[in-house]
Parts: structure tokens; sequence; C-alpha cells
């Protein structure tokens, strides 16, 4: 079975740096084809891609928000690390960890952790 | 950036109905493009990937067509599970964008 699962911070104060983990099993980021990415969606609104790695350590950002964003991977703990530097209010989303993997030689998005809710606020 | 246009927002629609929803991108973008399902409270869902490939366990009443620059996801007979948020999202270059969502309610 695979799965993914967010932790960290609720809650983190304006200025501040955010921190989240993405834990995974069933699946390697050691295996071609396969990376991990972050999306968030605020409150009633729809979902934004921000970065992925992918199993080579390429990695691709938003470029809206890259100059805030670093990502990471753990392959012995089968880990992602999303930091996000200088957090502001209107970063106050649900933020997903989500496998992306080639099928069929197309990707997509196909299996999601259950989100974590994060609000920025002093 | 590719923008992503849903229609419409939302739709009320009864179980049994025929319910269409379109996606249209800014520019072409030959057949990158998901489809997912997203209930309250909960991840979305792949639903179809590269225009109208049925993700594997998804019911066979879900279907994707088009390619350029305009989609469209259908469900041929809506059941009660199916009410929720759609959206749509291209793989067609980075940033990857998804569309604003079309809510499907209960009529």
């Amino acid at each position: 079975q695979i799965t993914l699962k967010e932790s960290g911070p609720a809650l983190v104060k304006p200025t501040q740096t955010l921190t989240l983990t993405c834990s995974f099993s069933g699946f390697s980021l050691n295996t071609s084809g396969v990376g991990v990415a972050w999306i968030r969606q605020p409150p009633g609104k729809a979902l934004e891609w921000l970065t992925l790695i992918y199993w080579d350590e390429d990695k691709r950002y938003s470029p809206s928000l890259k100059s805030r964003l670093t990502i990471t991977k753990d392959t012995s703990k089968n880990q992602v690390v999303l930091t996000m530097t200088n957090m502001d209010p209107v970063d106050t989303a649900t933020y997903y960890c989500a496998r992306r993997r080639t099928t069929s030689g197309r990707w997509a998005f196909d299996i999601w952790g259950q989100g974590t809710m994060v609000t920025v606020s002093s | 950036d590719i923008q992503m246009t849903q229609s419409p927002s939302s739709l009320s629609a009864s179980v049994g109905d025929r319910v269409t929803i379109t996606c249209r991108a800014s520019q072409s973008i030959s057949d990158y493009l998901d489809w997912y399902q997203q209930k309250p409270g909960k991840a979305p869902k792949l639903l179809i990937y590269a225009a109208s490939s049925l993700q594997s366990g998804v019911p066979s009443r879900f279907s994707g067509s088009g390619s350029g620059t305009d989609f469209t996801l259908t469900i041929s007979s809506l059941q009660p599970e199916d009410f929720a948020t759609y959206y749509c999202q291209h793989n067609y270059n980075t940033p990857w964008t998804f569309g604003q969502g079309t809510k499907v309610e209960i009529k």
C-alpha cells in the first residue's frame, strides 16, 4: 500500500520559516520515474503546485515562489522536506505532498497525502 | 504560465444525470491534461490522465476527451458518491497549473 503523510507546525508567525515533512511508504525515491511534489490549497480556493523533486535529484519550482522554496529528500528515511521562508498570512493553506509517477509514459500526481493545514498569524 | 479555465464553476444535477465539465487551456497543451476529484476535507484523487486514460480503480462512468486547448470530463450516470469538486491540471510544462474547480452539487 502506498501512503504519504505530511507533518509540521499548524501555526507559524509572519516572517517565520515553515518546514514541512512528507513521510511516505510503499515506494522508493530511488526508483526511476518517480517524484514527490508539494501542492497547496488556501481555504475555499483552488490547488497550486509549489515544487517537486525527482528520483535523480532534479528539482522544479513554481517561478512565483522559487525564491522562498527549498525541497530536499532523504531517501534512507523515505522523506521529502519542504522549506518556505518569509511566511505571510496569504500562505495560509492546506499543504499536500503527492507522488508524481509516469504511467505509460505520462506523468501524473497519482497518490496524495491527507494534507496538513498551516495557518500564518501573529 | 498556462492558465486553465473550467466551466461551469458549479452545477446542480440529479443522480443518474449525465454531467459534462469543460476545461480550456490558454495555449495548446496537446493531451497533457489530468482530472482530479476532491471531496470536502479530503485530498484530490486522480481520475483521468493524458486527457482520456482512466486511472486504475476509477469507475468507467468517468471519461475524458479533448486535445489542444479544449477538454471535457464526462460522468455518464451521476452517482451519490460523485458529488464533489473536480479540477483539471495541465502537465505540458512547469509551472503545472490547475483550473479553479467545478463543484457538482445535488439538485
